[in-house]
Order: structure tokens, then C-alpha cells, then sequence
């Protein structure tokens, strides 16, 4: 089936530098798509999302953008903090099935933060 | 607070032996269900969806007779490993949607540890 990504890259910023995490999706399908935070041991943990039909949107300290062109998603964090260590995944919502639309996961990438 | 609950967040279980994890909405009715599987250094791979009321719903390349998911209620889903193996050691985690199938906002649990000995 389609999937989001393929591998865990690392990516190692300088503490109060910007970060940015890049993505690629196949499901031209897709609508709607979200990154998650996830820490050692936890839960996934929503960071922002977007909507199809927007190519940027901005939270606190982080910004979306959208490509659809090139099926192409990034997440911006700025002035990266040490508490923003941990594995970041891309993910979007499949509605290609005859089910309920379901959240696909993509491969993650871990962000370390240089002091 | 958490908004969705998975118990146990440890369990070790024998070889062969069955174990059961429970996902619970406490503060709204989640109709659709997920649960996923994720191994070390690895992304969350979606096992199934629970629908409340129905069968659950597989992924490709997963064994429904090997992990039963039941969904008796609006807010909790079950999912149930049997004759567990060594293999099946993982992070499973679940996450309801609120809303109904067409909404989009979805929590996570946060996920129980399976170790398998």
C-alpha cells in the first residue's frame, strides 16, 4: 500500500537554531496531514496540522508547509529547545479505504539538539 | 490530562499465554478506534481500526486470529494478543477519534510495553 516516508534520518541542531523537518507522502488522496512529537517511551503527541487546501500554517514556534505538488511536507521549529528533542513523524489521513479514514504513520525523524 | 488511556502500560507475559490491553476515551465516545504496533527505532504501524459495535477492521499482512480486537462500547476497545511469542514483544498504541467517522481529531494513548518471554 502507500505509505509516508521510509527511514529514520536524524537531524542534530544547534540549541536556538531553526529546525526543519522534511517529509514525503505518496497519497495524492490525502487531505489532511499532521506531525507528532514523540518522546522515549510515550504516545505520539500532536504538534500541528494542515489541510489539503493550505500550503503553510503556523502554531506557536512551529510552521507547516504543504507542497502538493511535489507531495512534499515540512515542519519548521524555531529557536529549537532542548525539550525538543525526540522523534518527529509526519502522518496523513487515508481515505482511501472503504472503512473510516485512518492516520498513517510516516518513518519519523529524531531531532537531537546540540547545547 | 490524558484524554486516552492504555492499561497496562508494562506487561510481561509468557510465552504462549494471552494478554489483553485496553484503550479507553474517558471524556468523550470514540465510535473508531486505532491500534498500532511500533517496534524500536521504528514508525507506528497501524494493526487495525476498531469499530464500535462491528468487526474490527485489518490491515494487510496482520492476523485477526492473532490479535482480537474487540470494541464493545463507545469508549473502550480491547486488544487481545494470544499465544503471544517473543516476536510480538512491542510498543502497542491505541488512539479514538472524537466525533464520529468524519470527524479529525484524534488522541493517542500512551502505549503499553509487551515483552514476551
Amino acid at each position: 500500500g502507500e505509505s509516508v516516508g521510509l527511514h529514520l534520518p536524524t537531524l542534530s541542531v544547534q540549541e536556538g537554531d531553526n529546525s526543519i523537518i522534511n517529509c514525503a507522502y505518496s497519497n495524492s488522496a490525502s487531505d489532511y496531514f499532521i506531525w507528532y512529537k514523540q518522546e522515549s517511551g510515550k504516545g505520539p503527541q500532536f504538534i500541528i496540522d494542515i489541510r489539503s487546501n493550505m500550503d503553510k500554517r503556523q502554531g506557536q514556534r512551529v510552521t507547516v508547509l504543504l507542497n502538493k505538488t511535489v507531495k512534499h511536507l515540512s515542519l519548521q521549529i524555531a529557536a529549537t529547545q532542548p525539550g525538543d528533542s525526540a522523534v518527529y513523524f509526519c502522518a496523513e489521513n487515508d481515505q482511501s479505504g472503504s472503512s473510516a479514514s485512518k492516520i498513517i504513520f510516516g518513518s519519523g525523524t529524531r531531532l537531537s539538539i546540540r547545547p | 490530562g490524558a484524554v486516552v488511556s492504555q492499561h497496562p502500560s508494562r506487561v510481561i507475559c509468557k510465552s504462549g499465554t494471552s494478554v489483553k490491553i485496553e484503550c479507553r476515551s474517558l471524556d468523550f465516545q470514540a465510535t473508531t478506534m486505532f491500534w498500532y504496533r511500533q517496534f524500536p527505532k521504528q514508525s507506528l504501524m497501524l494493526m487495525a481500526t476498531s469499530n464500535e459495535g462491528s468487526k474490527a477492521t485489518y490491515e494487510q499482512g496482520v492476523e485477526k486470529d492473532k490479535f482480537l480486537i474487540n470494541h464493545a462500547s463507545l469508549t473502550l476497545s480491547t486488544l487481545t494478543v494470544t499465544s503471544a511469542h517473543p516476536e510480538d514483544s512491542s510498543f502497542y498504541i491505541c488512539s479514538a477519534r472524537r466525533g464520529g467517522i468524519s470527524g479529525n481529531t484524534i488522541y493517542f494513548g500512551e502505549g503499553s510495553w509487551l515483552t514476551v518471554v
